[in-house]
């Protein structure tokens, strides 16, 4: 079945850490976000990849990295520079053409700082 | 400013009825897309109604509808015998003409169902 995986489900990070989360598509599409979701709140878009080799900062971009080496894995790097971590991260994807397309979202990575 | 409004943080229906859920949205762009997602508490996004900027018929797919007003800027989504799987968090979304295939989220509504 095609989908979006992220991983891990559950993530605790140390004080001063970095930490990766996984995002891997089987969709062929050509984009793929990162949004982060606070408690009680909506998505905010950290980074956006439209091709491979290629992305750009979204909304709150301070203090995480991503990497698109591939078409189908768009990691993100929570750096130590991202002073309030704790949150819900949503990896999505899009074929890159098409308003009318919708976003495939994976099922989330929970980041606890501890 | 915001560019999308969601205004009811939270609401009760009884099962069998239906809801409104409001959003409202800014935007200067002539062409763009509003989406309407459900997230239950397990967290993924479950896409639900899609509405083009040009699409003259308001949207439907099975119990959602959206009441697309585009001179006043709204796009509310209407859940028709609600469920109570229906209960969840609900998202409108924008996506502009000139901002790729970037979405843009309001704050949600959390719609409880009561038996």
């Amino acid at each position: 079945d095609g989908g979006i995986t992220q991983s891990p489900k559950y993530l605790f990070r140390k004080e001063g850490q970095n930490v990766t989360l996984s995002c891997e598509q089987n969709l062929n599409h050509d984009a793929m976000y990162w949004y982060r979701q606070d408690p009680g709140q909506g998505l905010r878009l950290i980074y956006y990849s439209q091709i491979v080799n290629d992305f750009q900062k979204g909304d709150i971009a301070e203090g995480y990295s991503v990497s698109r080496e591939k078409k189908e894995s768009f990691p993100l790097t929570v750096t130590s520079a991202q002073k309030n971590p704790t949150a819900f991260y949503l990896c999505a994807s899009t074929h890159s053409t098409g308003r009318a397309t919708e976003a495939f979202f994976g099922q989330g990575t929970r980041l606890t700082v501890v | 400013a915001q560019k999308i409004t969601q205004t009811q943080p939270g609401m009760f229906v009884q099962e069998k009825e239906a809801v409104t859920l409001d959003c409202t949205y800014d935007t200067s762009d002539q062409s763009y897309g509003l989406f309407w997602y459900k997230q239950p508490s397990s967290g993924e996004m479950i896409f639900l109604i899609y509405q083009g900027s040009y699409d003259e018929q308001n949207a439907t797919e099975g119990r959602y509808s959206l009441n697309f007003q585009k001179a006043r800027k709204s796009a509310n989504l209407v859940i028709s015998a609600s469920q109570l799987g229906d209960s969840a968090m609900y998202f409108c979304a924008m996506r502009e003409g000139t901002a790729g295939n970037k979405l843009t989220f309001g704050g949600g509504t959390r719609v409880l169902v009561k038996p």
